[in-house]
């Protein structure tokens, strides 16, 4: 079964650019996670969807973070416009929302690491 | 606020020595989830185990051992005759249950764990 896709893999671009990050979630999995991860940060939670609904978005660092989930199987991540802060590893992950009460497991895609110069 | 604490930053070994990885949690959620993930150096997160609240009986599985004590805390984490493949950098988190469904993660800082040949 395929995992978690995200593209790209790498992004290299200038700041002011702006930068779309996407994900495929696991086939049937009705959560999707959107993480960064930095040195200086560790691992972060920026936005969450559950049923392509966006749910919590407190992590979101500013308004040029936005994020869409226009159906069960994609997401995409946009940084508008992006600035040399904003790299880090990007990492999207999936997870089934079993029974009330019982956490989930999120899987997680293999990241997209952005360098903005 | 929910607050995930691994206080080890790197821990290096011989092969085949067991290695153990602390983490001390804090919330105030009476039911919640824990977690160990890796991250090897290629860059992915792989999910290793998840335990919940209720249940502080330890299990083994492989060679993969965790200590859950709710009343210190901690979830500590073993890896038994560890591998130079065992090296990669540990995360452990705590889920937080979000308003409408679905799992918020928060990760400690991580554990680099480096196994010599």
């Amino acid at each position: 079964d395929a995992g978690v896709i995200q593209s790209p893999r790498h992004e290299v671009t200038e700041m002011g650019q702006e930068v779309t990050l996407r994900c495929k979630p696991i086939s049937g999995h009705n959560s999707l996670f959107w993480y960064r991860q930095t040195m200086m940060r560790g691992l972060e939670l920026l936005i969450y969807f559950n049923n392509n609904v966006p749910i919590d978005d407190s992590g979101m660092p500013e308004d040029r973070f936005s994020a869409k989930m226009p159906n069960a199987s994609f997401s995409t991540l946009k940084i508008q416009p992006s600035e040399p802060r904003d790299s880090a590893v990007y990492f999207c992950a999936s997870s089934i929302v079993p029974l009330a009460g019982v956490a989930d497991t999120q899987y997680f895609g293999p990241g997209t690491r952005l360098t903005v110069l | 606020a929910q607050k995930v604490t691994q206080a080890q930053t790197e821990i290096s070994v011989v092969e085949k020595e067991d290695v153990t990885l602390d983490c001390v949690y804090e919330t105030r959620d009476t039911t919640y989830y824990l977690f160990w993930y890796k991250q090897p150096p290629s860059g992915e997160l792989v999910f290793l185990i998840r335990r919940n609240s209720f249940d502080e009986q330890n299990e083994i599985s492989g060679r993969y051992s965790w200590n859950f004590q709710k009343s210190t805390s901690s979830f500590n984490f073993t890896i038994t005759a560890s591998q130079v493949v065992d090296s990669a950098v540990y995360f452990c988190a705590l889920s937080e249950r979000g308003k409408f469904g679905g799992n918020k993660l928060t990760f400690g800082g991580g554990t680099r764990v480096l196994v010599k040949p």
